[in-house]
C-alpha cells in the first residue's frame, strides 16, 4: 500500500545531542516536504526537494539540514538539538492533482529535547 | 506573514449540527485546499478547490471559495463525534509550488 512514513513517532534526547528524523514514501512522488509544528500552531515549511540531489529551504529558519539521495527517501538531522527545537515534525510528498501540488503527510515525529 | 487565516480558532458543537469554517488569504492564488488533522496525527486532504470554481462537494464537505475577498468556507453538514479534529486552508500563494497553511480552526463535536 502506498504511504509515507516517519520514525521514530516520539524521541526525548538530551541537549547537544545529533538526531536524524528518517521519512520514507512508496508513492515515487518527486516533491517532498518537512514542516514544523508546534502544538495547537501552524505548520512552517522548513525544508523542501523537487527530486533527487535537490534541496531547497523553507519560509521558517531552521537549523536543521536535508538530504535527498534517493527518491523515496527525505531524512532530517539535527547536528546538535537544543530544547527550542522541541516540537512536531511533519513530512510530506505531493503529487500534481488536477493542476495543484496535494500533500499526502506522515504521522509525524514528535521532538522533545531536554 | 501567514497567507491563510481559519477563523474562527475554536468551534464546539452537537452531533448532527452543521459547523462552518472559514479561511481568509492575502495573495493570488491558482487553488485552495483543506486539510484535517486529528490529533498528534499528519493531515490528511480532503478537498482542493480551483480559483475558477466557485463551489464544491464532496460527501457530507461543501466548499465555496470567494477570489474578490480572498475567502473561503469549509461546511461540514450533519457532524460527528468523528469529525472532530484541527481543520486547515492550504494555498498555493501566487501559483507557488509550496503550500502554505493557516492556522487553523480547532473543531469539537459534542456527542
Amino acid at each position: 500500500e502506498a504511504d509515507i512514513y516517519q520514525t521514530p513517532r516520539y524521541l526525548v534526547i538530551g541537549t547537544g545531542k545529533k538526531i536524524t528524523l528518517e521519512c520514507s514514501q512508496t508513492m515515487g512522488h518527486d516533491k517532498m516536504y518537512w514542516y514544523q509544528q508546534d502544538p495547537g500552531m501552524e505548520l512552517h515549511l522548513i525544508h523542501y526537494s523537487y527530486g533527487v540531489n535537490s534541496t531547497e529551504k523553507g519560509d521558517l529558519s531552521s537549523e536543521s539540514t536535508v538530504s535527498r539521495i534517493r527518491t523515496e527517501h527525505f531524512p532530517l538531522t539535527l547536528e546538535s538539538a537544543r530544547p527550542s527545537h522541541t516540537s512536531q515534525y511533519l513530512c510530506a510528498s505531493s503529487e500534481t492533482r488536477s493542476g495543484a501540488n496535494v500533500l499526502t503527510f506522515g504521522a509525524g515525529s514528535r521532538l522533545t529535547v531536554l | 506573514s501567514q497567507q491563510g487565516e481559519e477563523d474562527p480558532q475554536a468551534l464546539s458543537i452537537q452531533e448532527g449540527e452543521n459547523a462552518t469554517m472559514n479561511c481568509s488569504y492575502k495573495t493570488s492564488i491558482n487553488n485552495l485546499q483543506w486539510y484535517r488533522q486529528n490529533s498528534g496525527r499528519g493531515l490528511v486532504h480532503l478537498i482542493l478547490i480551483r480559483s475558477n470554481e466557485r463551489e464544491k462537494h464532496s460527501g457530507r464537505l461543501r466548499v465555496t471559495l470567494d477570489t474578490s475577498k480572498k475567502s473561503s468556507s469549509l461546511l461540514i453538514t450533519a457532524s460527528r463525534a468523528a469529525d472532530t479534529a484541527s481543520y486547515f486552508c492550504a494555498t498555493d500563494a501566487g501559483g507557488s509550488e509550496k503550500l502554505v497553511f493557516g492556522k487553523g480552526t480547532k473543531l469539537t463535536v459534542n456527542p
